[in-house]
């Protein structure tokens, strides 16, 4: 059972519109989310993260937003640009056994058009 | 700085023949992980270490063993391949634990006929 899923495989965007990419958990223990960008034959990189204690975080042109009762989480790319075509995994944790475990969505492919 | 470097890129096996991934990182990291990625699944969490000589078991530990005898080196084995080990691998380093602090290996593509 898939306790991270993002249920879009696929999106494309204008270059300079909006792109918003979503996530859905089952897990209410889940404290702590991430993004993770993946360009091919590279491993994921980290982007943006958000506490359960918060509801938004910015870091210049991304957004992530987190709505708890829904069990929800979006990021929002404003402008897009060309070279954030890439995979984009969402990811949550809980502490657990010394360590914090990451339980990985199963990637948006986002393409920016030009 | 060479950061997370995983040896080999590529492999092919056949069924029943045995192999090890390296996984090596300079940065001083306490904590290493495998990880799997198949298509339609999120990356999978397949053993893990917390420090030298320590490891544990992810998600999906079975049919690998791994090993963590230098801090600086993640061996993940696998003693009989099968078909169904068929995926890309990346091993991950992090200094404390955090997933903001992930420093991904480049992957290796494994396949198994």
């Amino acid at each position: 059972d898939q306790q991270v899923k993002q249920n879009s495989p696929s999106l494309s965007v204008q270059e300079g519109r909006i792109s918003i990419l979503n996530c859905d958990y089952t897990n209410s223990m889940f404290d702590y989310f991430l993004w993770y960008k993946k360009y091919p034959a590279e491993g994921p990189t980290f982007l943006i993260s958000i506490s359960s204690i918060k509801d938004k975080n910015e870091d210049g042109r991304f957004t992530v937003f987190l709505n708890k009762s829904a069990k929800h989480l979006s990021l929002h790319i404003v402008p897009s640009q060309p070279g954030d075509s890439a995979v984009y995994f969402c990811a949550a944790s809980a502490y657990s056994s010394g360590t914090y475990k990451y339980i990985f969505g199963t990637g948006t492919r986002l393409k920016v058009l030009a | 700085n060479a950061g997370v470097t995983q040896t080999p890129k590529f492999r092919v096996l056949k069924t029943g023949q045995s192999m090890t991934l390296l996984c090596a990182q300079d940065m001083n990291h306490e904590y290493m992980y495998w990880y799997r990625q198949d298509p339609g699944m999120g990356l999978r969490l397949i053993h893990y270490s917390v420090g030298e000589g320590t490891t544990a078991k992810g998600e999906v530990p079975d049919g690998y063993n791994v090993s963590r005898l230098k801090k600086q080196n993640f061996l993940l084995g696998l003693e009989s391949a099968a078909p169904s080990q068929t995926s890309v691998y990346f091993c991950a380093s992090t200094p404390d634990g955090q997933g903001a602090s992930y420093t991904f290996g480049s992957g290796t593509r494994l396949t198994v006929v």
